[in-house]
């Protein structure tokens, strides 16, 4: 079946610092993969995506990399802002199936 | 940026009454969904459709229903709301193929049943 763990939070990191934010998947055929970002009191956004195994997907200085080796898409940035702060969460879909997401990683960041 | 609209944004009703949230989308999409957020952030499908007059349950369980009569609009109806309703309800729409494509998000409505 298809699945997706991510790293548990919650997440507090200083202004500046690198982040990292682990995702690995289960999906039959070959996923696409996604990262959302959910902004305190709003919807989702997708923040980036990939199609394909090593597409790297980036967007607001954040990148995650396919990994169909180690069925990974971790999320990634070398320097994060307190505006960063948020939930992120990872996804897939495979196939004519829906997006199935991971439970989501409450990123704090503190000035 | 996406054109999904949802209202109400914030909803406190008591035990009993049946509810309506909307969601609407201007994006054209044959697909859409509605999902229910825990406090601990988690998102559960609950409702999806793939075009007017197709409707099918998600992966969780729930008493809520929903209609899709126009490609536009996913209305979600709670007949006899209960405080175990008390929820974020997000509802998003997407194109028939999403494979290299993905789904738009509402702002969402945070619902409270007393």
């Amino acid at each position: 079946g298809n699945s997706v763990t991510q790293m548990e939070g919650p997440v507090t990191l200083s202004e500046e610092a690198f982040l990292t934010i682990n995702c690995t998947y289960t999906a039959t055929g070959y996923p696409s993969l996604f990262w959302y970002v959910q902004y305190p009191g709003e919807g989702l956004q997708l923040l980036l995506k990939a199609t394909k195994a090593d597409d790297k997907g980036s967007n607001k200085g954040f990148e995650a990399t396919y990994r169909k080796e180690t069925t990974s898409f971790h999320l990634e940035k070398g320097s994060v802002q307190v505006s960063d702060s948020a939930v992120y969460f990872c996804a897939l879909i495979a196939g004519a199936n829906n997006l199935f997401f991971g439970t989501g990683t409450r990123l704090t960041v503190i000035p | 940026e996406a054109d999904i609209y949802q209202t109400p944004r914030y909803l406190v009703i008591g035990t009993g009454k049946k509810i309506t949230l909307e969601c609407s989308q201007t994006m054209g999409h044959d697909k859409m969904y509605w999902y229910q957020q825990d406090p601990g952030m988690e998102l559960h499908l609950i409702h999806y459709s793939y075009g007017v007059n197709s409707t099918e349950k998600g992966d969780l369980s729930s008493e809520s229903t929903v209609s899709r009569i126009r490609t536009e609009h996913f209305p979600l109806t709670l007949e006899s709301a209960r405080p175990s309703h008390t929820s974020q309800y997000l509802c998003a729409s997407g194109p028939w193929d999403t494979s290299t494509d993905t789904q738009y998000f509402g702002p969402g409505t945070r619902l409270t049943v007393l």
